[in-house]
Protein backbone atom coordinates (compact mmCIF):
# COMPACT_ATOMS: atom_id res chain seq x y z
CA UNK A 1 0.00 0.00 0.00
CA UNK A 2 0.88 3.54 -1.15
CA UNK A 3 1.76 6.45 1.70
CA UNK A 4 1.80 9.98 1.79
CA UNK A 5 3.60 11.47 4.84
CA UNK A 6 3.34 15.32 4.92
CA UNK A 7 5.89 16.19 8.31
CA UNK A 8 4.99 19.51 8.18
CA UNK A 9 1.49 20.36 10.05
CA UNK A 10 1.54 23.97 9.96
CA UNK A 11 3.41 26.93 8.26
CA UNK A 12 3.87 30.27 7.94
CA UNK A 13 5.19 32.85 5.67
CA UNK A 14 5.51 36.82 5.45
CA UNK A 15 3.92 37.78 1.79
CA UNK A 16 6.44 37.91 -0.87
CA UNK A 17 8.46 35.32 0.49
CA UNK A 18 9.40 31.50 -0.51
CA UNK A 19 8.20 28.99 1.18
CA UNK A 20 8.44 25.48 0.69
CA UNK A 21 5.88 21.76 2.10
CA UNK A 22 7.44 18.82 1.89
CA UNK A 23 5.68 15.69 1.11
CA UNK A 24 7.04 12.07 1.26
CA UNK A 25 5.49 8.88 0.22
CA UNK A 26 6.55 5.35 -0.34
CA UNK A 27 5.44 2.91 -3.03
CA UNK A 28 6.74 -0.17 -5.18
CA UNK A 29 5.08 1.23 -8.49
CA UNK A 30 7.22 2.50 -11.17
CA UNK A 31 4.55 4.46 -12.79
CA UNK A 32 2.24 6.96 -10.84
CA UNK A 33 1.37 10.81 -10.35
CA UNK A 34 1.61 13.09 -7.98
CA UNK A 35 -0.27 16.15 -7.14
CA UNK A 36 -0.34 19.06 -4.89
CA UNK A 37 -4.22 20.34 -3.87
CA UNK A 38 -4.65 23.36 -2.19
CA UNK A 39 -7.99 23.93 0.24
CA UNK A 40 -9.06 27.04 1.15
CA UNK A 41 -11.51 27.82 4.26
CA UNK A 42 -14.29 27.42 1.21
CA UNK A 43 -12.78 23.64 1.45
CA UNK A 44 -13.23 22.98 -1.93
CA UNK A 45 -10.15 21.07 -3.07
CA UNK A 46 -8.44 22.89 -6.13
CA UNK A 47 -5.57 21.09 -7.68
CA UNK A 48 -2.29 23.52 -7.70
CA UNK A 49 0.24 21.17 -9.99
CA UNK A 50 0.45 17.23 -10.85
CA UNK A 51 4.16 15.62 -11.71
CA UNK A 52 4.35 12.15 -13.69
CA UNK A 53 6.80 10.02 -12.38
CA UNK A 54 8.51 9.23 -16.15
CA UNK A 55 9.04 12.96 -16.25
CA UNK A 56 12.64 14.18 -14.93
CA UNK A 57 11.61 17.89 -15.33
CA UNK A 58 10.22 19.51 -11.96
CA UNK A 59 6.83 20.70 -13.05
CA UNK A 60 5.79 24.54 -12.91
CA UNK A 61 2.19 26.56 -12.77
CA UNK A 62 3.67 29.96 -12.26
CA UNK A 63 4.74 31.03 -8.47
CA UNK A 64 4.11 27.03 -8.08
CA UNK A 65 7.06 24.78 -8.70
CA UNK A 66 8.03 20.87 -7.25
CA UNK A 67 11.22 19.43 -6.58
CA UNK A 68 10.68 16.09 -7.57
CA UNK A 69 13.36 13.49 -6.44
CA UNK A 70 12.19 9.95 -7.04
CA UNK A 71 14.93 8.04 -6.09
CA UNK A 72 14.55 9.95 -2.48
CA UNK A 73 10.06 9.88 -2.91
CA UNK A 74 10.41 13.21 -2.32
CA UNK A 75 7.99 15.48 -3.87
CA UNK A 76 7.76 19.51 -2.36
CA UNK A 77 6.08 22.24 -3.50
CA UNK A 78 7.68 25.37 -3.59
CA UNK A 79 5.40 28.90 -3.59
CA UNK A 80 7.42 31.86 -4.65
CA UNK A 81 6.07 35.99 -4.05
CA UNK A 82 3.34 34.28 -1.69
CA UNK A 83 0.05 35.80 -1.22
CA UNK A 84 -2.54 36.44 1.19
CA UNK A 85 -4.42 34.35 -1.18
CA UNK A 86 -2.42 31.33 -0.82
CA UNK A 87 -3.57 30.97 3.01
CA UNK A 88 -5.00 27.02 2.86
CA UNK A 89 -4.53 24.03 3.60
CA UNK A 90 -2.52 21.83 1.17
CA UNK A 91 -2.16 18.31 0.62
CA UNK A 92 0.11 16.12 -1.44
CA UNK A 93 -1.34 13.31 -3.11
CA UNK A 94 -0.30 9.98 -4.67
CA UNK A 95 -2.02 8.25 -7.88
CA UNK A 96 -0.84 4.74 -9.69
CA UNK A 97 -4.22 4.74 -11.83
CA UNK A 98 -6.87 4.83 -9.50
CA UNK A 99 -8.30 6.57 -6.64
CA UNK A 100 -5.91 9.56 -5.14
CA UNK A 101 -3.93 8.82 -1.56
CA UNK A 102 -3.88 11.65 0.30
CA UNK A 103 -1.34 12.94 2.81
CA UNK A 104 -2.52 14.54 5.96
CA UNK A 105 -2.09 18.09 4.96
CA UNK A 106 0.25 21.11 5.83
CA UNK A 107 -1.93 24.29 6.78
CA UNK A 108 0.08 27.63 5.58
CA UNK A 109 -0.66 30.90 6.84
CA UNK A 110 0.83 34.03 4.72
CA UNK A 111 0.88 37.15 6.76
CA UNK A 112 1.30 40.37 5.89
CA UNK B 1 -16.12 26.65 -14.93
CA UNK B 2 -17.08 23.67 -12.79
CA UNK B 3 -17.09 19.95 -14.26
CA UNK B 4 -18.85 18.70 -11.46
CA UNK B 5 -21.62 19.97 -8.88
CA UNK B 6 -23.09 18.75 -5.93
CA UNK B 7 -25.84 18.98 -3.85
CA UNK B 8 -27.19 19.68 -0.86
CA UNK B 9 -24.15 21.81 0.28
CA UNK B 10 -24.54 20.78 3.61
CA UNK B 11 -27.00 18.45 5.12
CA UNK B 12 -28.09 18.13 9.37
CA UNK B 13 -29.52 14.74 9.93
CA UNK B 14 -30.55 13.22 12.80
CA UNK B 15 -28.05 9.70 14.21
CA UNK B 16 -30.27 6.53 12.14
CA UNK B 17 -31.69 8.95 9.43
CA UNK B 18 -30.69 7.95 5.88
CA UNK B 19 -29.32 10.82 3.85
CA UNK B 20 -28.49 10.88 0.24
CA UNK B 21 -25.81 12.83 -1.76
CA UNK B 22 -25.87 13.89 -5.06
CA UNK B 23 -22.80 14.55 -7.58
CA UNK B 24 -24.27 16.14 -10.89
CA UNK B 25 -21.58 16.35 -13.82
CA UNK B 26 -21.84 19.46 -16.22
CA UNK B 27 -20.69 16.77 -19.05
CA UNK B 28 -21.15 13.45 -19.58
CA UNK B 29 -18.92 11.71 -17.22
CA UNK B 30 -19.01 7.74 -16.46
CA UNK B 31 -16.05 7.61 -14.00
CA UNK B 32 -16.80 8.89 -10.56
CA UNK B 33 -15.10 9.05 -7.33
CA UNK B 34 -16.37 9.44 -3.82
CA UNK B 35 -14.22 11.06 -1.07
CA UNK B 36 -14.50 11.87 2.40
CA UNK B 37 -12.73 14.05 4.93
CA UNK B 38 -13.91 14.44 8.82
CA UNK B 39 -13.07 17.89 9.99
CA UNK B 40 -9.29 18.46 10.70
CA UNK B 41 -8.52 15.26 9.04
CA UNK B 42 -6.68 13.89 5.37
CA UNK B 43 -9.42 13.11 2.56
CA UNK B 44 -10.51 9.29 2.12
CA UNK B 45 -11.21 7.53 -0.26
CA UNK B 46 -14.43 5.94 -0.19
CA UNK B 47 -15.74 4.35 -3.77
CA UNK B 48 -15.27 4.65 -7.19
CA UNK B 49 -17.98 3.72 -9.62
CA UNK B 50 -17.68 3.21 -13.45
CA UNK B 51 -20.17 2.64 -16.54
CA UNK B 52 -22.40 1.82 -13.71
CA UNK B 53 -20.48 -0.29 -11.98
CA UNK B 54 -18.39 -0.15 -8.14
CA UNK B 55 -15.04 -0.43 -9.70
CA UNK B 56 -13.22 -0.01 -6.09
CA UNK B 57 -13.72 0.73 -2.60
CA UNK B 58 -11.67 1.18 0.52
CA UNK B 59 -12.31 -0.25 3.91
CA UNK B 60 -14.68 3.00 4.98
CA UNK B 61 -17.08 2.03 2.75
CA UNK B 62 -18.75 -0.61 4.39
CA UNK B 63 -22.66 -1.96 3.95
CA UNK B 64 -24.23 1.19 5.58
CA UNK B 65 -23.23 2.99 2.20
CA UNK B 66 -24.17 2.34 -1.53
CA UNK B 67 -23.90 4.33 -4.64
CA UNK B 68 -26.21 4.27 -7.96
CA UNK B 69 -26.46 6.25 -10.58
CA UNK B 70 -30.45 6.28 -10.69
CA UNK B 71 -30.81 8.33 -14.14
CA UNK B 72 -27.73 8.43 -16.12
CA UNK B 73 -27.31 12.03 -14.88
CA UNK B 74 -26.52 11.99 -11.72
CA UNK B 75 -24.57 9.84 -9.32
CA UNK B 76 -25.61 9.45 -5.59
CA UNK B 77 -23.98 7.97 -2.27
CA UNK B 78 -26.35 7.12 0.14
CA UNK B 79 -25.71 6.75 3.49
CA UNK B 80 -28.18 4.04 5.49
CA UNK B 81 -28.25 4.80 9.19
CA UNK B 82 -26.28 7.98 9.24
CA UNK B 83 -23.89 7.89 12.91
CA UNK B 84 -22.42 11.03 14.51
CA UNK B 85 -18.59 10.08 12.68
CA UNK B 86 -20.76 10.35 9.51
CA UNK B 87 -19.98 13.61 9.83
CA UNK B 88 -17.38 15.47 7.32
CA UNK B 89 -17.45 16.54 3.69
CA UNK B 90 -18.18 14.08 1.33
CA UNK B 91 -16.48 15.13 -2.24
CA UNK B 92 -17.08 13.58 -5.29
CA UNK B 93 -14.48 13.63 -8.08
CA UNK B 94 -14.23 12.68 -11.62
CA UNK B 95 -11.05 12.48 -14.08
CA UNK B 96 -10.63 15.07 -16.58
CA UNK B 97 -8.56 15.43 -20.02
CA UNK B 98 -5.30 15.19 -18.13
CA UNK B 99 -4.12 11.53 -16.96
CA UNK B 100 -4.81 10.65 -13.55
CA UNK B 101 -5.85 13.92 -12.48
CA UNK B 102 -9.39 14.39 -10.80
CA UNK B 103 -11.66 17.54 -10.26
CA UNK B 104 -13.34 18.03 -7.09
CA UNK B 105 -16.83 18.82 -6.98
CA UNK B 106 -17.44 21.78 -3.84
CA UNK B 107 -18.69 19.03 -1.15
CA UNK B 108 -21.06 18.46 0.45
CA UNK B 109 -20.96 18.83 4.25
CA UNK B 110 -22.78 16.16 6.57
CA UNK B 111 -23.67 16.88 9.93
CA UNK B 112 -25.16 14.13 12.41
CA UNK B 113 -26.91 15.12 15.62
Amino acid sequence: AQTVTQSQPEMSVQEAETVTLSCTYDTSENNYYLFWYKQPPSRQMILVIRQEAYKQQNATENRFSVNFQKAAKSFSLKISDSQLGDTAMYFCAFNSGYALNFGKGTSLLVTP
Amino acid sequence: EPEVTQTPSHQVTQMGQEVILRCVPISNHLYFYWYRQILGQKVEFLVSFYNNEISEKSEIFDDQFSVERPDGSNFTLKIRSTKLEDSAMYFCATPVSRENEQFFGPGTRLTVL
